[in-house]
């Protein structure tokens, strides 16, 4: 079985800082990442992910994230936030050998101040 | 590009009603997922379907139900609904063999 964990629920951060925000797995098989973005009454959209390959992934609205296999880590990071980027952002998996079920983490609010 | 569509977008039901909620996938999308988001909760996984056969289930009471259908589309169907089932319902799709999933815009479920 997977798990997710992301330590922070709240980041407040001000307009043009940069943000990482962390999310840790537990699994027992290789496994698939991902991060979603779901805005006010809005649904999920995908951010980016990492099935193999480069260990740097990056994605839209200018996030990246780095898999650390050795950390099980999977961190999200923007150098620069805008307004705009204040939503939840959620950490995914799952198992490579049965994609069905993604495991998502309780999610992290970020909210950019100006 | 066509995205997931779900309807209705809201719904307000009454305890114990019946309530049905539809997704469409993306176009060429033969996998369907299902997940209930809570307030202030991570989404959790109902169920799936892959080729209108039930693929995967998850945390899906037995009050709840769904189904594919000939043209990919699939309903769940919840039954006997109580307070708690008040969430937001995603549907995501795949296309088999791709690992990720598009998830549609939610159906909010109130029920009073």
């Amino acid at each position: 079985a997977q798990s997710v964990t992301q330590l922070d629920s709240q980041v407040p951060v001000f307009e043009e800082a940069p943000v990482e925000l962390r999310c840790n797995y537990s699994s027992s098989v290789s496994v698939y990442l991902f991060w979603y973005v779901q805005y006010p009454n809005q649904g999920l959209q995908l951010l980016l992910k990492y099935l193999s390959g480069s260990t740097l992934v990056k994605g839209i609205n200018g996030f990246e994230a780095e898999f650390n296999k050795s950390q099980t880590s999977f961190h999200l990071r923007k150098p620069s936030v805008h307004i705009s980027d204040t939503a939840e952002y959620f950490c995914a998996v799952s198992d490579r050998h049965n994609t069905d079920k993604l495991i998502f983490g309780t999610g992290t609010r970020l909210q950019v101040f100006p | 590009a066509a995205g997931v569509i779900q309807s209705p977008r809201h719904l307000i039901k009454e305890k114990r009603e019946t309530a049905t909620l539809k997704c469409y996938p993306i176009p060429r999308h033969d996998t369907v997922y299902w997940y209930q988001q809570g307030p202030g909760q991570d989404p959790q996984f109902l169920i799936s379907f892959y080729e209108k056969m039930q693929s995967d289930k998850g945390s899906i009471p037995d009050r709840f139900s769904a189904q594919q259908f000939s043209d990919y589309h699939s309903e769940l169907n919840m039954s006997s609904l109580e307070l708690g089932d008040s969430a937001l319902y995603f549907c995501a799709s795949s296309l088999a063999g791709i690992d990720t999933q598009y998830f549609g815009p939610g159906t909010r479920l109130t029920v009073l």
